[in-house]
């Protein structure tokens, strides 16, 4: 079946580290890309997107993502996490017409950064 | 303040009974949707409706059925037929139904317990 995949499920760094956070899909076409993220507390809501264009997308609170169409990947950064990044992040998928024009979602990474 | 409500935050239900979730936006987008979301595991689509008085039915419809009368809301009715009940349901919405791009919005979701 097709799917995203987020490989990790728990991530815990120190304030000032970097981030990756992996996803990885598998359709084969023209996908839009989204990642969401939920602050404890709070609504689900976009940190950024991509659908054409550039391959690095910056979105809100200093993150960005790459689109890298030869490897699937549409992994998250920042290059120094703060405390208050600690959250759920949501790598999501539309494949247009091989997703039903849905959103298909990642598992989700929980990151927990130590003050 | 615009944005989506649900009610009601936290949900008890017994065995055999039907209970129904409140999803209301006054955002003026056309598009609602229905997910589950349990732990471990990505936001799954129950039921997603384009338009007022129409409704499609996502991976996991089954014991679940919604309505769609007025564009600001989508409830969602959990049966005694769904197995197995128990889980978080965000409600979210997007400006127009079948954009792939389209950023969704989300509600602070219902936390259902069958006791």
């Amino acid at each position: 079946a097709q799917s995203v995949s987020q490989h990790n499920h728990h991530v815990i760094l120190s304030e000032a580290a970097s981030l990756e956070l992996g996803c990885n899909y598998s359709y084969g076409g023209t996908v839009n890309l989204f990642w969401y993220v939920q602050y404890p507390g709070q609504h689900l809501q976009l940190l950024l997107k991509y659908f054409s264009g550039d391959p690095l997308v910056k979105g809100i609170k200093g993150f960005e993502a790459e689109f890298i169409k030869s490897k699937f990947s549409f992994n998250l950064r920042k290059p120094s996490v703060q405390w208050s990044d600690t959250a759920e992040y949501f790598c999501a998928v539309n494949a247009g017409v091989d997703s039903n024009y849905q959103l298909i979602w990642g598992a989700g990474t929980k990151l927990i950064i130590k003050p | 303040d615009g944005g989506i409500t649900q009610s009601p935050k936290y949900l008890f239900r017994k065995e055999g009974q039907n209970v129904t979730l409140s999803c209301e936006q006054n955002l003026n987008h056309d598009a609602m949707y229905w997910y589950r979301q349990d732990p471990g595991q990505g936001l799954r689509l129950i039921y997603y409706s384009q338009i007022v008085n129409d409704f499609q039915k996502g991976d996991i419809a089954e014991g679940y059925s919604v309505s769609r009368e007025k564009k600001e809301s989508f409830p969602l009715t959990v049966t005694s037929a769904q197995k197995n009940p128990t889980a978080f349901y965000l409600c979210a919405s997007s400006p127009v139904g079948g954009g792939s791009t389209d950023t969704q919005y989300f509600g602070p979701g219902t936390r259902l317990t069958v006791l």
